[in-house]
Parts: C-alpha cells; structure tokens; sequence
C-alpha cells in the first residue's frame, strides 16, 4: 500500500514569508506526528495528532507555527513569517495510534528560508 | 526531561565486522524501543523494534534490550558499506498512551572496505 507522502519536496521561500508543509498518512492510521530536522542534527518532534483527542503541541518552537488535521487525513503545518533558522527539512510519521506501535516517515520537504 | 541519549560518533567500522550501537533512555517506565536507521538526505525507516528483555535478531540485526540499566543496543553483524548511515534509537513515552515516541540524535556509522 502507499505509505506517507507529503509535498512540496521543496521549497525556497523569502525570509518573512509564509508557508504551508502537506502530509498524507498511511490510510487507517489515526496518529500523526511532525518533526523538524536541521542539517546534521537530530529529530525534533513539534506536534503529534491522534485521533479527535486534542493535539499536543508541546514541540511548536514559537507561535509562527501551527498544523491542522483533518479527521484521521491531511495535515497540514503552517509557518507565518519565516525565518532563515527554520530552514530545515520537515518530516511527517503515521502510526496506528497504538501504544508500542512503531511510525512510519514520509519522505519529508526540504525547507530553504533566504 | 525524558532522554534518550547515544552517541554521535562517528563509528568507523571494517567490512564484515560487528558494529555495535548503544541507547540509554531516562524514562523507567518506556516499553517499546526502536531502531531506525537514516540515510544521509533520506527519511528515518524502521529496521528493528524490541518490548521485552534480552536480544532479538533479524537477519545481521540483533537488538538487545535490558530494562533494569535501561539501555537497548543494536549490533550488526557482518557490516557491509551499505550499513553506512546514522542509527536512530526511539523509546516510547509513559505519559503518553497512544505511542508517542522520543528519539535520540543518533550514531553515524562508517563501514570501511
């Protein structure tokens, strides 16, 4: 079956602008979560759906952040107002929502903030 | 702060040796644990998980998990050039009941021909 997808693949964007990240889960899976990795550097989990439960956004690094999802489908991560430091690329996992379930990566979108 | 710690290496290994990779997690209650492996410019995929105490191998994997020193391991036997990436450990988080994991910043491993 298909597995995460997530568009655009990249993006280069100006300083100040916005921008809109896509995911789409594995079909069925209730839980999704979005991570951003800097260049060289480790996983930084941002925010996690599951199911209709409210979201923990405990991992949003400011306010210009903001993801939405619908149902058990599309998310969607925002960015107002880029800044050369989020340039990173941003990764989207599904997972069945269970606990010890393992989460599966999309292939992620390369962000360029000049 | 819940951690999951391991070292970033780089690991150099020689073809068809064993690589082994260390995890230490701070969270005594965590009962899942990952290994993810990343190549470089490519997305974390899942090569092993492990619940439950002692080694579980998969083909060149084995995964070693011991609860009571709260470390997991990853051994790869046989290392091919191919085995050439970062290595990232992942432990599920107590407070969070619907799988939520936390993942360590990796190890680099370098198999040399």
């Amino acid at each position: 079956g298909a597995g995460v997808s997530q568009s655009p693949s990249n993006k280069v964007t100006e300083k100040g602008k916005d921008v809109e990240l896509r995911c789409d889960p594995i079909s069925g899976h209730t839980a999704l979560y979005w991570y951003r990795q800097r260049l060289g550097q480790g996983l930084e989990f941002l925010i996690y759906f599951q199911g209709n439960s409210a979201p923990d956004k405990s991992g949003l690094p400011s306010d210009r952040f903001s993801a939405e999802r619908t149902g058990e489908s599309v998310s969607t991560l925002t960015i107002q107002r880029t800044q050369q430091e989020d340039s990173a690329v941003y990764l989207c996992a599904s997972s069945q929502g269970l606990a010890g379930d393992e989460q599966y990566f999309g292939p992620g979108t390369r962000l360029t903030v000049t | 702060q819940k951690e999951v710690e391991q070292n970033s290496g780089p690991l150099s290994v020689p073809e068809g040796a064993i690589a082994s990779l260390n995890c230490t997690y701070s969270d005594r209650g965590s009962q899942s644990f990952f290994w993810y492996r990343q190549y470089s410019g490519k997305s974390p995929e899942l090569i092993m998980f492990i619940y439950s105490n002692g080694d579980k191998e998969d083909g060149r994997f084995t995964a070693q998990l011991n609860k009571a020193s709260q470390y997991v391991s990853l051994l790869i036997r046989d290392s091919q050039p191919s085995d050439s990436a970062t290595y990232l450990c992942a432990v599920d988080e107590t407070a969070d009941s619907w799988g939520k994991l936390q993942f360590g910043s990796g190890t680099q491993v370098v198999v040399t021909p």
